[in-house]
């Protein structure tokens, strides 16, 4: 299986501030990773894929970045509807896993 | 803008089996795979298996042994079955879509884009 290791575990932020995520596979899985974004009682919405291609209709200051086996998700400036929990996904097997995620909560 | 849909038991009771639908809708059902995930506090999200419009079905091999994915192409509709659950199945489970890689490219993205609304089921005696 390919693990995937997400850090922080949660972090605390101010509207506006730059939040950056990152992901690390347990071997090299190329650009065959996906972001996706929780709110509560929601299910997972998909942010990016293939590492840095941003979802249709997913605002522009979300990017994501990286290969091999670390990957980043950045937010560049931190919005009040940007405060839920971000999951890494691979695709590079059939296996798919996740993340454990990380909660982006209101500083 | 495709939804899916589903539905299925949310209480069962220990080696009873689980059974769930997810209906698609406003979309074309072939060229993908449709899959089950599901996502519990201790394990965290967890894919289940998948199955594309022909029938081929993929498997996690570590719930495999208790797993049936099956699709009713005439109703656009797919279906779990798992045997046997134990209080540790308990989670919310999910429906999903993911691009066949046969049928489209790389470039055009491999991963779970469009979910559905989520069922909790709770095993308990």
């Amino acid at each position: 299986d390919v693990q995937l290791t997400q850090s922080p575990s949660s972090l605390s932020a101010s509207v506006g501030d730059r939040v950056t995520i990152t992901c690390r596979a347990s071997q090299n899985i190329n650009i065959y990773l996906n972001w996706y974004q929780q709110k509560p009682g929601k299910a997972p919405s998909l942010l990016v894929y293939a590492a840095s291609s941003l979802q249709s209709g997913v605002p522009s200051r979300f990017s994501g970045s990286g290969s091999g086996t670390d990957f980043t998700l950045t937010i560049s400036s931190l919005q009040r509807e940007d405060f839920a929990t971000y999951f890494c996904q691979q695709s590079y097997s059939t296996l798919r896993t996740f993340g454990q995620g990380t909660k982006v909560e209101i500083k | 803008q495709v939804k899916l849909q589903q539905w299925g038991a949310g209480l069962l009771k220990p080696s009873e089996t689980l059974s769930l639908t997810c209906g698609v809708y406003g979309g074309s059902f072939s060229g993908f795979y449709w899959s089950w995930i599901r996502q519990s506090p201790g394990k965290g999200l967890e894919w289940i298996g998948e199955i594309n419009d022909v029938g081929r079905t993929n498997y996690n091999p570590s719930l495999k042994s208790r797993l049936t994915i099956s699709l009713d192409s005439s109703k656009n509709q797919f279906s779990v079955n798992m045997t046997s659950v134990t209080v540790a199945d308990t989670a919310v489970y999910y429906c999903a879509r993911w691009k066949d890689p046969l049928r489209y490219d790389v470039s055009s993205g491999y991963a779970f884009d469009t979910w559905g609304q989520g069922i909790l089921v709770t095993v308990s005696s």
